[in-house]
């Protein structure tokens, strides 16, 4: 399968700094890439679908403000967490998507897990 | 909104003993459904996708079933091992993946 890879694998940020993620797609160009969050011992919920080239969209109820996603490239898609609190702890997992259609399999990263102090 | 449930939430089995795990969802108008595995602290390791158009999957000692017409799929895991301990997570596309909470699988040496 393709993989997709996510940097950094955890981060530790002080409350009020701001804190990049990065999803790549090593070995296929991905038009369409997903951001997720997981709570402990939660299932994964989507954030935001983000299209190479247009802006993000969000899911209900999470803040554009706060989780801004760049997908400026086929293969890279950023999320940023601006002035990060401790409820914004948890674990980020993206995923990349195949171009040719909604029905192609999303290939996910390895997560990264965010604790903010 | 396409609500995905897993049951059971967890499941306790001794070494040898096939696992069944049921997944159902509320919106049959779905492209594929894809089972993943996921170890504590870890990402998804995605184990099989199934199109709508097929009704099983299989890989080793994994298959996969889907009844999109009744909203079901099942996940059968053959002649369980400890290394299969972790948690299954289903996963439902009808353009975004709606995932359920999770079946949480402990197989006993």
């Amino acid at each position: 399968g393709a993989v997709v890879s996510q940097h950094p694998s955890w981060v530790i940020c002080k409350s009020g700094t701001s804190v990049k993620i990065e999803c790549r797609s090593l070995d296929f160009q991905a038009t369409t890439m997903f951001w997720y969050r997981q709570f402990p011992k939660q299932s994964l919920m989507l954030m935001a679908t983000s299209n190479e080239g247009s802006k993000a969209t969000y899911e209900q109820g999470v803040e554009k403000d706060k989780f801004l996603i760049n997908h400026a490239s086929l293969t890279l898609s950023t999320l940023t967490v601006t002035s990060a609190h401790p409820e914004d702890s948890s674990f980020y997992i993206c995923s990349a998507r195949e171009p040719g259609g909604p029905y192609n399999e999303q290939f996910f990263g390895p997560g990264t897990r965010l604790t903010v102090l | 909104k396409q609500e995905v449930t897993q049951i059971p939430a967890a499941l306790s089995v001794p070494e040898g003993e096939n696992l069944v795990l049921n997944c159902s969802f509320t919106d049959s108008a779905i492209y594929n459904l894809q089972w993943f595995r996921q170890d504590p602290g870890k990402g998804l390791t995605s184990l099989l996708l199934i199109q709508s158009s097929q009704r099983e999957q299989t890989s080793g000692r994994l298959n996969a079933s889907l009844d999109k017409s009744s909203g079901r799929s099942t996940l059968y895991i053959a002649a369980s091992q400890p290394g299969d301990s972790a948690t299954y997570l289903c996963a439902v596309n009808d353009y975004k993946l709606s995932f359920g909470a999770g079946t949480t699988v402990t197989v006993r040496a």
